[in-house]
């Protein structure tokens, strides 16, 4: 099994540029999660989507932040435009869901520096 | 409001001893409750999970017990190896559903 993946594993980019990043869940998961970690802030979950659908969006910060499951095997989360304080590693999850399965899988995560 | 609380310090043991970790919550009543390990510049990997009508699950040298009195989850691990050294996250689900909040982490480094 491959594993949840994320691209790009590092993104560096100036202040006021669009950032999209990338996750594909771990194939036959259905829940797919978007979180941000911090040191001051630690790990805080962003939106999560059940079959492609969002679920719950209360995490994302701004109307800067958009994440979108075009379909089963591949979620973006964009942030337009980016601020230095948008810096953070963001990581994308997937569940089974299925007959009580809640655990959360992890993907490599994708450190973003805003400068 | 809700809170999750880890200790924040690190957790320093001598190899071959048992390393306990606290989870500690509020305003909350979870259905379950979950570890996960963390190491350096990776993502978290899932552990054990726990339910609320479950006082002690055992996974290997892992044990971790859930008091839904005290609201309150530790983490065993017995025979400590420098290799469990990382960090260790509680995660706790909104209202059984499948949604995560994590506690802030407690760093456990185990000597040789």
């Amino acid at each position: 099994d491959a594993g949840v993946i994320q691209s790009p594993r590092h993104e560096v980019t100036e202040m006021g540029q669009e950032v999209t990043l990338r996750c594909k869940p771990i194939s036959g998961h259905n829940s797919l999660f978007w979180y941000r970690q911090t040191m001051m802030r630690g790990l805080e979950l962003l939106i999560y989507f059940n079959n492609n659908v969002p679920i719950d969006d209360s995490g994302m910060p701004e109307d800067r932040f958009s994440a979108k499951m075009p379909n089963a095997s591949f979620s973006t989360l964009k942030i337009q435009p980016s601020e230095p304080r948008d810096s953070a590693v963001y990581f994308c999850a997937s569940s089974p869901l299925a007959s009580g399965n809640y655990e959360q899988y992890f993907g490599p995560g994708t450190r973003l520096t805003v400068t | 409001s809700q809170k999750i609380e880890q200790n924040s310090e690190a957790l320093n043991i001598q190899e071959g001893k048992t390393a306990t970790l606290t989870c500690n919550y509020t305003n909350y009543s979870p259905a379950y409750l979950q570890w996960y390990r963390q190491d350096p510049g990776r993502g978290p990997v899932f552990l054990l999970l726990i339910r609320e009508n479950e006082k002690e699950k055992r996974k290997e040298r892992l044990k971790v017990t859930f008091d839904t009195t005290l609201k309150q989850s530790l983490f065993h691990i017995t025979a400590s190896q420098p290799a469990d050294s990382a960090t260790y996250l509680c995660a706790l689900d909104h209202n059984a559903g499948n949604m995560l909040t994590f506690g802030g982490g407690t760093r456990l480094m185990v000597k040789p």
